[in-house]
């Protein structure tokens, strides 16, 4: 399976625009990339997926690069409440996703 | 949107004791389900893929035998620990997607199994 890789971690101002980064240079051509943010003590929960255009809903976008060797997941105001570890996960064959390490954000009031 | 029900949030065992939790999708039907588990302060890894009405994919590493997963209607799969030991003592979560697959995948609550 294609693998991504995240910082470890980073922070945020309160009611700023947060960018998280995601390289996943392996990609194969019909791997879609999700993105999932997790809570302490609770199951992940979907933000947002896409294949090649760039994505919008009312959590976040996603920025996907051209060659889609990159992608970024944007939360246009960062609250307290999206402080979580954010994944960034290819969907590979099988429909399965494979988790790496993630990020986790610190939003600071 | 989807909802995928998991029970019991947690639950304390003793040594050598089998454990069931359940994972539901409430408002579709999901004929794959996956389950995965997490230790503490790392990421989920998949334990096995979930079809129904036949048998479990597992995972590299993941024995069988120990984990017991039936998957015996649309909308109900069901992982068993099987002779419970203390290193087995983690978040379990179950995941499914509701078709046509617009959204991602949902996830349940997760499951804190704690062996004593």
């Amino acid at each position: 399976d294609a693998k991504t890789t995240q910082p470890n971690s980073m922070e945020s101002n309160e009611e700023e625009p947060v960018h998280l980064p995601c390289n996943h240079s392996t990609i194969s051509g019909t791997d879609y990339i999700h993105w999932y943010r997790q809570l302490p003590s609770q199951g992940p929960e979907y933000v947002i997926h896409g294949l090649t255009s760039n994505v919008n809903n009312r959590m976040a976008s996603l920025a996907i690069a051209e060659d889609r060797k990159s992608s970024t997941l944007i939360l246009h105001r960062a609250t307290l409440r999206d402080a979580a570890v954010y994944y960034c996960i290819l969907e590979g064959a099988g429909n399965m996703l494979t988790f790496g390490g993630g990020t986790r954000l610190m939003v600071k009031p | 949107g989807a909802v995928v029900s998991q029970h019991p949030s947690r639950v304390i065992c003793k040594s050598g004791t089998s454990v069931k939790i359940e994972c539901r999708s409430l408002d579709f039907q999901a004929t794959t389900m996956f389950w995965y588990r997490q230790f503490p302060k790392q990421s989920l890894m998949l334990m096995a893929t979930s079809n129904e009405g036949s048998k479990a994919t597992y995972e590299q590493g993941v024995e069988k035998d120990k984990f017991l997963i039936n998957h015996a209607s649309l909308t109900l799969s069901t992982l068993t620990v099987t002779s419970a030991h203390p290193e087995d003592s983690s978040f379990y979560i179950c995941s499914a997607r509701d078709p046509p697959y617009t959204y991602g995948y949902t996830f349940g609550s997760g499951t804190r199994l704690t062996v004593v």
